[in-house]
């Protein structure tokens, strides 16, 4: 079966570390992956798409990373802030049957500490 | 600006009782999702619609239906609520059909039924 496997133990660093974390798929040949954030009480917000080809997008203190063969994401957030501090969510799609509709992880807690 | 928003925020329910969801979005956008998030499974697509008058199931639509008489509204129904529906909803949009599309996610609804 398909499955998009985040850690579900909370990560928690250093305020100025790196984080990193992970999202994990298997018998998915997904198009894209994409990362959100999401906010206790608050909907997801986009961060940051990474598409099959690519290897590495950044986006400020972002980076994405996709390895087709190891069927992982890595998403890193530099120089991390307590207001970095979120649920992260990693959601990817096939494409399958034209459909294009991401479907979700259940998301790693990021605690930054001062 | 542009948004998507949702009501009511919260909502306590019985069971056998049908209940509404109002999501209503100004960006304009073709396609519309209903979520439901609950601890240990993620944000799962319960009805999706790509226009006026359409209208998909998902992977958790039985005991749901949407309906989508314009562009800017998709409320959702609970025919006859049941303890199982207790959750998170939440309402998104996207404007393509294609490879990549962003979510825009409302706020949420919290639904309790006692």
């Amino acid at each position: 079966s398909q499955k998009i496997e985040q850690n579900s133990e909370a990560l928690n660093i250093q305020e100025g570390k790196t984080a990193t974390l992970t999202c994990n798929y298997t018998n998915y040949s997904p198009a894209y992956l994409q990362w959100y954030r999401q906010d206790p009480g608050r909907g997801p917000v986009f961060l940051l798409l990474i598409r099959e080809n690519e290897k590495e997008k950044r986006k400020e203190r972002l980076k994405v990373t996709f390895d087709t063969t190891l069927k992982q994401s890595l998403f890193h957030i530099t120089a991390s802030q307590p207001a970095d501090s979120a649920t992260y969510l990693c959601a990817l799609d096939t494409g399958a049957g034209g459909s294009y509709i991401p479907t979700f992880g259940r998301g790693t807690s990021l605690i930054v500490h001062p | 600006d542009a948004e998507i928003t949702q009501s009511p925020r919260h909502k306590i329910t019985e069971t056998g009782r049908q209940v509404t969801l109002a999501c209503h979005q100004t960006w304009n956008h073709n396609n519309m999702f209903w979520y439901r998030q609950d601890l240990g499974h993620g944000l799962r697509l319960i009805h999706y619609s790509y226009g006026v008058h359409d209208t998909n199931k998902g992977e958790v639509s039985d005991g749901y239906s949407v309906s989508r008489s314009n562009t800017e509204d998709l409320p959702l129904t609970l025919e006859s609520a049941a303890s199982s529906q207790t959750s998170v909803y939440f309402c998104a949009s996207s404007a393509l059909a294609g490879i990549g599309d962003t979510q825009y996610f409302g706020p949420g609804t919290r639904l309790t039924v006692l």
